[in-house]
């Protein structure tokens, strides 16, 4: 499968605990976002990366969120001391800015529960 | 602020009807507005976008500058059309991060 790849694929942990998602972007591609999805929303961006460069990051991450692409290549999204307001669907995707057009591949997302 | 709006969160057309999904924008500068779908079970995808002035399994959608809208349309709707569509724009034609709408689920009546 050549696609966007997530890790874990779902997560289960109780309130005040780490976690840490994983995302491996379509090889070529030199971009990478992360959005949240919660219950009857759309997808909400979060934060992108051009190679190993982190651009733009929303207001929505807190402190207790960090994220990395330390070689340009897979992403992590860390949470800190997670929150029940914390529970969502984290969707990873990516694209190359050697496309005139901005489309974005995602992947299957990471659905975190928190309890 | 850029905003995107879908109105309606449910939508249910009879097989052979048309389909019209409405999506209204409020964003500043020029905007790249795009269609993403999500069938069942399956990740998001992109469907279509303005710039290509494409159709795409039948579906078409037209920037209306004047109103701010892209709606989404099919003339005659199709089962397999049934899926959670999303309204989605970004700025410019970089790569830039995308805003979606809340989008809305689609249903073919057989």
């Amino acid at each position: 499968d050549t696609g966007v790849s997530q890790n874990p694929r779902h997560k289960i942990t109780k309130r005040g605990q780490n976690v840490t998602f994983r995302c491996d972007p379509i090889s070529e591609h030199n971009r990478l976002y992360w959005y949240r999805q919660t219950l009857g929303q759309g997808p909400e961006f979060l934060t992108y990366f051009q190679n190993e460069a982190q651009l733009e990051k929303s207001r929505l991450l807190s402190d207790r969120f960090s994220a990395e692409r330390p070689k340009g290549s897979f992403s992590t999204l860390e949470i800190q001391r997670t929150e029940q307001g914390d529970s969502a669907m984290y969707l990873c995707a990516s694209s190359s800015d050697r496309s005139y057009v901005n489309e974005q591949f995602f992947g299957p997302g990471t659905r975190l529960t928190v309890l | 602020a850029q905003r995107v709006t879908q109105p309606e969160k449910l939508l249910s057309v009879f097989k052979g009807a048309p389909v019209e999904l409405k999506c209204n924008y409020s964003y500043s500068g020029s905007p790249e507005l795009f269609w993403y779908v999500q069938y069942s079970r399956q990740r998001l995808q992109l469907l279509l976008r303005h710039i290509s002035r494409e159709s795409i399994k039948g579906f078409t959608a037209d920037l209306n500058k004047g109103e701010t809208s892209f709606h989404l349309k099919k003339p005659f709707a199709q089962e397999e059309d049934s899926a959670m569509y999303y309204c989605a724009l970004s700025n410019n034609f970089g790569n830039e991060k995308l805003t979606f709408g809340t989008g809305t689920r689609l249903t073919i009546i057989p």
